[in-house]
């Protein structure tokens, strides 16, 4: 597609349940970045995937998280147990492949909120 | 671990004035900064940035000067435009690794 997509948008669940969101990088790109903005913070590293490279989770907040990213394009991020301090936006970003000169493209984001 | 601080939460400046939006960071190996633009339930965008080999980078009504022996960096928007208001980050890589970002200024420019 013409940029990232993320989707769902907007996610409200309960606390303790599981979610899963997905990110539809930009076509081509091999570089694939999860962020997440908690109210009032800056963008938070999660995790990196880069080609068939093991991917680099130093970001991930708990072992609640984890992403998995399927023949190099989609990535799914999945919290397990959800807790009320990970209401967050989670933003996905993709980027050519040792390209950074644009930076990264990203995607609107998806808003989850755990009540 | 904060490699990168954008100290100011809020700016906010009368139209046609210059905007300067500040940023410093640890990390003495970044070598590559960028500063992203976000509006309300967007993602962030590109900006503009700049190689540690220079200090300075123009586009338009953006520069951005890079200060290496303070590790700061600054974004100047002149002149400012009601529609420049939204959150700045600054952001900053080492070599091919991750971005790390700053937690964002919020511009508010007033007609």
């Amino acid at each position: 597609g013409a940029g990232v997509s993320q989707s769902p948008s907007n996610k409200v669940t309960e606390k303790g349940k599981d979610v899963e969101l997905r990110c539809d990088p930009i076509s081509g790109h091999t570089a694939l970045y999860w962020y997440r903005q908690s109210l009032g913070q800056g963008l938070e590293f999660l995790i990196y995937f880069q080609g068939n490279s093991a991917p680099d989770k130093s970001g991930l907040p708990s072992d609640r998280f984890s992403a998995e990213r399927t023949g190099g394009s989609v990535s799914t991020l999945t919290i397990q147990r959800t807790q009320q301090e990970d209401s967050a936006v989670y933003l996905c970003a993709s980027s050519l492949a040792r390209r950074q000169t644009y930076g990264y493209t990203f995607g609107s984001g998806t808003r989850l909120t755990v009540v | 671990d904060q490699q990168v601080k954008q100290n100011s939460p809020s700016l906010s400046v009368q139209e046609g004035r210059i905007s300067i939006l500040n940023c410093d960071y640890t990390n003495s190996m970044f070598d590559y900064f960028l500063w992203y633009k976000k509006y309300p339930a967007e993602g962030p965008t590109f900006l503009i940035s700049i190689s540690s080999i220079k200090d300075k980078n123009e586009d338009g009504r953006f520069t951005v000067f890079l200060n290496k022996s303070a590790k700061h960096l600054s974004l100047h928007i002149v002149p400012s435009q009601p529609g420049d208001s939204a959150v700045y980050f600054c952001a900053a890589s080492a070599g091919y690794n991750d971005m790390r970002f700053g937690a964002g200024t919020r511009l508010t420019v007033k007609p």
